[in-house]
């Protein structure tokens, strides 16, 4: 069974500061995602990283993923309050079609 | 291009009720998937179908029965309904069985009291 250890749960910064968000799977898989999701609302989709080494960018925001590890990262750069939401990292499993996703990390970036 | 529909937005049941929820794939997408969102937690899958057939099915109980219909839009019923029941239900679509991204819809907000 697929697992996903998500950290930190939650996470208050000051804008103009820069974090990582964590995410560990317990098993093979062969494709990592990266949702968002305000309050009340579903989910937007950020990031897909596909293969070992995979990083994208997308404004102040960078995912990478290493397989060997297990582990994906979000990077947070200069963080902004536009940036506050729930962020998921959600994993499918190399034999599977469904995902399993993190906990959440919820993100509070402060003026 | 309309995205994932989803209705109703909001319900409010009982203990013991049923509910139907319904689901409008993006047009062109064969695959729908559900999930359940409690609130403060992370998705939890709970079917999968494709091609009118049901292709996967998360851990949950023998009340939540789900079927996908010709046109691909999907219903997902609850039986026996219980205040654990209460969550966010969200549907997805993808092009096919295993093809990501999935295209989630903005979700049926469900409380049962």
């Amino acid at each position: 069974e697929l697992k996903v250890e998500q950290n930190p749960l939650f996470l208050s910064m000051q804008e103009g500061k820069n974090y990582t968000i964590y995410c560990n799977y317990s098993t093979t898989s062969d494709r990592l995602y990266w949702y968002r999701q305000d309050p009340g609302k579903s989910l937007e989709s950020l990031f897909v990283l596909l293969s070992n080494g995979a990083v994208k960018q997308e404004g102040r925001l960078m995912a990478s993923l290493d397989t060997k590890a297990r582990l994906s990262t979000l990077h947070i750069t200069a963080a902004v309050h536009d940036l506050s939401a729930t962020y998921f990292c959600a994993f499918k499993e190399t034999s599977g079609s469904r995902l399993t996703f993190g906990e959440g990390t919820q993100l509070t970036v402060n003026p | 291009d309309a995205g994932v529909t989803q209705s109703p937005t909001h319900l409010i049941k009982t203990r013991g009720q049923h509910v139907t929820l319904r689901c409008s794939p993006i047009s062109g997408h064969k695959s729908v998937s559900w999930y359940q969102q409690v609130l403060g937690q992370g998705p939890q899958f709970i079917f999968q179908y494709y091609e009118k057939e049901e292709r996967g099915r998360g851990n949950f109980p023998d009340r939540f029965s789900a079927r996908q219909f010709p046109n691909y839009s999907s219903e997902l019923n609850v039986n026996a309904l219980l205040l654990g029941d209460s969550a966010l239900y969200l549907c997805a679509s993808s092009l096919g069985r295993a093809v990501f991204p999935q295209h989630f819809g903005d979700g049926t907000r469900l409380s049962i009291l």
